[in-house]
């Protein structure tokens, strides 16, 4: 079946710009995380929705940072009065609770530049 | 609070050697570990994961150990291609959230 889908896959925007990046996971995955890799950094986790759970923020950076989803389903990243240092490739991924494994499948990010 | 430490962040090799990558975590208290594969400019691709329990997993040329109690993790890859040529990247996942925690990354490049 289809992956982790993210859209859109570049990003080009002002400093102060508001942007929102969408992720659909994979069909009947209940768990969505959001990432982001920043050039020469590792993976830094951002937030995590787990079905009707309340979403474990503990990684958004700042409070410019938010993200909502919809039901199981679709997944969208805002960021507010965007700054240089939110430049980075912002990964989804998604992964399901059937089965003791909870392997996280990724899509193939959103690079976000701002100028 | 949890780390995880890959070593080497870049290694060479000539194709058709057998290499390891290792990875190291700080606080024992994992509920599975993943290693990926990310390509230039590309999304990460799931390569094997061992639960907590598990102390190897195989895939094809591709062989993971753990070793929990002593935080760490190898991942074996058997007659190395120039299409392995990638980043490694290790992710530990704890006990109380769905969070993966990743390393740096291991840097790879098969010469032919």
């Amino acid at each position: 079946g289809a992956g982790v889908s993210q859209s859109p896959s570049n990003k080009v925007t002002e400093k102060g710009k508001d942007v929102e990046l969408r992720c659909d996971p994979i069909s009947g995955h209940t768990a969505l995380y959001w990432y982001r890799q920043r050039l020469g950094q590792g993976l830094e986790f951002l937030i995590y929705f787990q079905g009707n759970s309340a979403p474990d923020k503990s990684g958004l950076p700042s409070d410019r940072f938010s993200a909502e989803r919809t039901g199981e389903s679709v997944s969208t990243l805002t960021i507010q009065r965007t700054q240089q240092e939110d430049s980075a490739v912002y990964l989804c991924a998604s992964s399901s609770r059937q089965g003791p494994s909870y392997e996280q499948y990724f899509g193939p990010g959103t690079r976000l530049t701002v100028t | 609070k949890q780390e995880v430490t890959q070593i080497p962040a870049a290694l060479s090799v000539p194709e058709g050697e057998n290499l390891v990558l290792n990875c190291s975590f700080t606080d024992s208290a994992i509920y599975n570990l993943q290693w990926f594969r990310q390509d230039p400019g590309k999304g990460l691709t799931s390569l094997l994961l061992i639960q907590s329990s598990q102390r190897e997993q195989t895939s094809g040329r591709l062989n993971a150990s753990l070793d929990k109690s002593s935080g760490r993790s190898t991942l074996y890859i058997a007659a190395s291609q120039p299409g392995d040529s990638a980043t490694y990247l290790c992710a530990v996942r704890g006990n109380q959230g769905g969070k993966l925690i990743f390393g740096q990354g291991t840097e790879l490049s098969v010469k032919p």
